[in-house]
This record gives structure tokens, C-alpha cells and sequence, in this order.
């Protein structure tokens, strides 16, 4: 089964380009999050989709951020413009529904973009 | 706001030590938690999910309990190898389908 898998790996941009990262969840994994590493901090919560719905996108930093998951298949995340903040890495993780017969939750994480705005 | 703590930080021990690993949640009311393993430069691996309702589980050489009520998890690493170095992730889960809250890490070093 192949995993969640994250595109491009690296991403080296200057301050006002825009960026799109994409995230291909495990195939049958309604549940999609977006979550973020910045430099000496924890990771943080950025967004929930359920299919093609956004279920809580209260970690978004600001409306630089916009996010897609068209079909409920794979979701985009761009950046525009992007700022010298916006640096770091950027992991999309998803997981099956929890219901009857699947009591939790178990997030599987792709490998991370490594974004880095100059 | 559920808060997440690791300690320690970051610890070196000799090849063939037992080590734990600690964190601590600040609202018991969890749904699961997950251990985590990330290599530098890479994703995050899932090494062990507890559930709220279980102690602990096992897999190889780690175990992992959970108390809910005094809101503390333990990772246990026996008979450590080199192998074994990378950073250590702790997060919960406040309900299903919910968002991880994650620890800062710990950061193991195991010395051949």
C-alpha cells in the first residue's frame, strides 16, 4: 500500500513568489491534514479536510494560505505571496474515518516539503 | 487548549541502555495518543497509538503506557542500538478524526 507521499521535497523561493505543495493521501483515507514545522517549534495544526470538505481550518495563519482538495482526492496548499515566515517544513498526514469497526484515528504522515523563502 | 510536553529535550546514552522517554498533556480528556519516530530530514514515522481507553502497547523492543488521569504517556526503549537515534514526537487526539496536538520532541542519541 503506498503511502501519503508530498510534492516537490524542497521548495527554495523568494519573499512575494508563490508556492503550491501537493499532498496524495493514502487511497480510502477521508481525512486530510495539513500541519507545519517552523524552525524550533512544535508542529502545528493547519487544516482538516473530510473528502472535499474543509472541516477546520482554524490554523491558518492568514489568507496567504489557501487550500484545495478538489474530488476529496489529493489537496493542494499555496502560499501567495509568500513571506520569510513562511519557512519550514510542511507535512500532510491522513488517516481512515473512526466509526464502528475503526475506533481511532491512526494519522500516517508523508515525508514533508521543506519550503525555505529567501 | 491542550498543550503538549517532552522531556527531556534531547538525551545521549550508550548503546545497550533501557531509556524513557516522557510526555505530558495538559487535558486528560484525550481520544488516542501516538508515538512518533522522525529521522532528520524526513516524515514522521508512527511507531505505537494508544487509545484512551488502553495502558499500553507494545511493538519489538518499545513499549508505550499511557495515565490518562495524571495526564502522562511513556515511551520505553529497551536495549538501544544506533539505530534507534532520531526524534522522538509525542502527540494526542481530543476526540476522533481530530487534529494531533504535538510535543516539541526529544532528540536520542545512542552511542556505539
Amino acid at each position: 500500500e503506498a503511502g501519503v507521499t508530498q510534492f516537490p521535497s524542497h521548495s527554495v523561493i523568494e519573499k512575494g513568489q508563490t508556492v503550491t505543495l501537493r499532498c496524495d493521501p493514502i487511497s480510502g483515507h477521508d481525512n486530510l491534514y495539513w500541519y507545519r514545522r517552523v524552525m524550533g517549534k512544535e508542529i502545528k495544526f493547519l487544516l482538516h479536510y473530510v473528502k472535499e470538505s474543509k472541516q477546520d481550518e482554524s490554523g491558518m495563519p492568514n489568507n496567504r494560505f489557501l487550500a484545495e482538495r478538489t474530488g476529496g482526492t489529493y489537496s493542494t496548499l499555496k502560499v501567495q505571496p509568500a513571506e520569510l515566515e513562511d519557512s519550514g517544513v510542511y507535512f500532510c498526514a491522513s488517516s481512515q474515518t473512526a466509526r464502528a469497526g475503526v475506533p481511532y484515528n491512526e494519522q500516517f504522515f508523508g515525508p514533508g516539503t521543506r519550503l525555505t523563502v529567501l | 487548549k491542550q498543550e503538549v510536553t517532552q522531556i527531556p529535550a534531547a538525551l545521549s546514552v550508550p548503546e545497550g541502555e533501557n531509556l524513557v522517554l516522557n510526555c505530558s498533556f495538559t487535558d486528560s480528556a484525550i481520544y488516542n495518543l501516538q508515538w512518533f519516530r522522525q529521522d532528520p530530514g524526513k516524515g514522521l514515522t508512527s511507531l505505537l497509538l494508544i487509545q484512551s481507553s488502553q495502558r499500553e502497547q507494545t511493538s519489538g523492543r518499545l513499549n508505550a503506557s499511557l495515565d490518562k488521569s495524571s495526564g502522562r504517556s511513556t515511551l520505553y526503549i529497551a536495549a538501544s542500538q544506533p539505530g534507534d537515534s532520531a526524534t522522538y514526537l509525542c502527540a494526542v487526539s481530543n476526540s476522533g478524526n481530530t487534529p494531533l496536538v504535538f510535543g516539541k520532541g526529544t532528540r536520542l542519541s545512542v552511542i556505539a
